[in-house]
């Protein structure tokens, strides 16, 4: 079945770029997606990418797809103490579709 | 406000009582899928509709649960006998089938004592 790998945590400092990445196992994904959580809240959509882009850019996010590897990353730049929270990488197939999530990376910014 | 809406927020239970979680998709949006998320998990999927047909449910939806889209609009979750073990957190999306904009509303949280 499809499994979808992230690491648990990350810290940054106010300022600098984060980096969270994605594994996933399901080669005929169609998009892959960032979310982010917040205590408490549901899942906001923060950007998606369909299979057959490799890089996609929005303000301050920019997401980079190697499909080859099939490997997702999501930068922050600047990043701020607004941005700790829960991100979560999601992908879906075609056919389906129903996505399916990473367990979540927890990105702590500290002064 | 024109995104999903979850209602209630929170919900605390006994165990053994039956509980009811409505999920309002946003309107022009076919498809409305019901996931169930854990402390420290991300969401796992339940089930999910088409219009008004349910096609295809999780095997994490026990007998105990149903969900109905009546008219294709709205959608509900019943839980019945309700366990410790459905504590968790209930979220609803949905979205137009072929687009890549899957939106979520902000959960039903269950606790059953």
């Amino acid at each position: 079945g499809e499994d979808v790998e992230q690491s648990l945590f990350l810290s940054v400092r106010e300022g600098d770029s984060s980096v969270i990445n994605c594994t996933y196992t399901d080669s005929s994904s169609t998009y892959l997606y960032w979310y982010k959580q917040e205590p408490g809240a549901g899942l906001q959509l923060l950007t998606y990418i369909f299979s057959n882009m490799d890089m996609k850019q929005d303000q301050r996010l920019t997401v980079l797809l190697n499909k080859k590897d099939k490997h997702l990353s999501l930068r922050i730049a600047d990043t701020q103490t607004g941005d700790s929270a829960i991100y979560f990488c999601a992908e879906s197939a075609g056919g389906s579709y129903i996505p399916t999530f990473g367990r979540g990376t927890s990105l702590i910014v500290h002064p | 406000d024109t995104g999903v809406s979850q209602d209630p927020r929170h919900k605390i239970t006994k165990r053994g009582q039956n509980v009811t979680f409505r999920c309002d998709p946003i309107s022009e949006h076919n498809r409305l899928y019901w996931y169930r998320q854990t402390l420290g998990q991300g969401p796992e999927f339940l089930t999910y509709f088409q219009n008004e047909a349910q096609l295809e449910k999780s095997r994490l939806l026990s007998d105990r649960f149903s969900a109905e889209r009546p008219k294709g609009s709205f959608s509900t979750l019943e839980i019945q006998r309700t366990e410790q073990g459905d504590s968790a957190m209930y979220l609803c999306a949905s979205i137009t089938q072929g687009t890549g904009e899957l939106f979520f509303g902000e959960g039903s949280r269950l606790t059953v004592l």
